[in-house]
């Protein structure tokens, strides 16, 4: 069982949606959360950033985490078709700072 | 730019032969990482700088790969006798210090090898 589990999908949306990405995880010692947004042939690029249980809103974009349930969500509102990408959620391992990443979820906003 | 950067962007390589990425991580950041994505797939945690040091390393990383970061700068990864199975997105992230671990990642070296 990987220490991180995410949908790949592909999630097809029309224009405007609100969009639900989801991760869980099973290693209660991972403290903080990311969540990256990949173009195609890109680099990973940080979206959220978080250590804490509750919510953490940045304009378009919301992240949740709930620790008793191991489970991260990361909501799009008024989704456009410049978010279609990866979305990848990561946890931090360890003291090091490494990432551990789940699959990736790919995302497509129809117009 | 004062992103991370890495170079090259692309390498297409023969079985066998030996490549070399390097990285230049955003300037102030002491903490580097490599990772390594394929298809469809997250990036993989390979290894860890911090200045100088390599504090970690991957299982993933054989005998084949080496990382440097000579002078807590750039920092360089090297593969040897390259197989088709290292074909992937070789990824470059940078953080600073204190309990900040927000990394920020280069656009990655693409590596095939045919």
């Amino acid at each position: 069982q990987k220490e991180v589990e995410q949908d790949p999908g592909p999630l097809s949306v029309p224009e405007g949606a609100i969009v639900s990405l989801n991760c869980t995880y099973s290693n209660s010692a991972f403290q903080y959360f990311m969540w990256y947004r990949q173009y195609s042939r890109k680099g990973p690029e940080l979206l959220m950033y978080t250590y804490s249980s509750g919510n953490k809103e940045d304009g378009r974009f919301t992240a949740q985490v709930d620790k008793s349930s191991k489970y991260i969500s990361l909501f799009i509102r008024d989704s456009q078709p410049s978010d279609s990408a990866t979305y990848l959620c990561a946890m931090i391992s360890g003291n090091t700072g490494k990432l551990i990443f789940g699959q990736g979820t790919t995302l497509q906003v129809k117009p | 730019d004062t992103g991370v950067s890495q170079d090259p962007r692309h390498k297409i390589t023969k079985r066998g032969q030996n490549v070399t990425f390097r990285c230049d991580p955003i300037s102030e950041h002491n903490r580097l990482y490599w990772y390594r994505q394929t298809l469809g797939q997250g990036p993989e945690f390979l290894t860890y700088f911090q200045n100088e040091a390599q504090l970690e390393k991957s299982r993933l990383l054989s005998d084949r790969f080496s990382a440097e970061r000579p002078k807590g700068s750039f920092s360089t990864l090297e593969i040897q006798r390259t197989e088709q199975g290292d074909s992937a997105m070789y990824l470059c992230a940078s953080s600073g210090d204190g309990l900040s671990y927000e990394q920020y990642f280069g656009p990655g070296t693409r590596l095939t090898v045919t």
